[in-house]
């Protein structure tokens, strides 16, 4: 079966400026996940969708970033503006009620 | 809170020598914990799993742990190390206040496993 797909993969922006991450979790899963990984920590979850409702955006900074799952399927993550302290590495995980949670590849973001 | 600790920030073996790589938890209830793999530039891959049953668990790649309840730990091992299993290593619980067996994953900061020939 096909993985869980992001884009870009890689992304250098200035700061103060508003970037968008893209995530097509595998076909069928209604749980869905982005996570933060700054360099030398294991992830954060930043927001965890069930079909296209929150489950828990606790950690979520929602003075710069916000995200939506349209449909249930696809989400975006939105940062705007951007502060150097965003540089990480963005993953987006999805599961099913019966599996672990699957991720994808990730996108790196620099903020300059 | 729920939380998982990786005592061990690197964790050297020479090749075909067993390794250990430690995590202890510490959860309200049942804890559901699990083991990924990080290698450079690429997501995380999942190793295997403890919801409940045996306390010893078999994964992908050769990789086991062992789930202590006294102990509060669920340490991965493999008998015998290869070069290729390099790479970083995340234990993690699964938080069921929100989202119940969908929870989110909590992780520790991960331990990286070097492997030498």
């Amino acid at each position: 079966e096909a993985g869980v797909a992001q884009s870009p993969r890689y992304k250098i922006i200035e700061k103060r400026q508003s970037v968008a991450f893209w995530c097509n979790p595998i076909s069928g899963h209604a749980t869905l996940y982005w996570y933060q990984q700054i360099l030398g920590q294991g992830p954060k979850l930043l927001i965890q969708f069930q079909n296209n409702g929150v489950v828990d955006d606790s950690q979520l900074p929602k003075d710069r970033f916000s995200a939506e799952r349209l449909k249930g399927v696809d989400s975006t993550l939105k940062i705007q503006p951007a502060k150097l302290e965003d540089s990480a590495v963005y993953l987006c995980a999805s599961s099913s009620r019966f599996t672990e949670a699957f991720f994808g590849q990730g996108t790196r973001l620099t903020v300059v | 809170a729920q939380s998982v600790a990786q005592p061990e920030d690197q964790v050297n073996v020479a090749e075909g020598n067993p390794l250990t790589v430690k995590c202890t938890y510490s959860v309200s209830g049942n804890p559901y914990l699990f083991w990924y793999v990080q290698y450079p530039n690429r997501g995380l891959q999942f190793l295997l799993k403890y919801i409940t049953g045996d306390n010893l668990v078999k994964g992908s790649y050769g990789f086991e742990a062992e789930f202590n309840k006294s102990q509060t730990s669920f340490h991965l091992k493999k008998p015998s190390a290869l070069v290729s299993d390099s790479a970083l290593y995340f234990c993690a619980v699964r938080d069921l206040n929100y989202g119940g067996s969908q929870g989110n994953l909590i992780f520790g900061k991960g331990t990286k496993l070097s492997v030498k020939p």
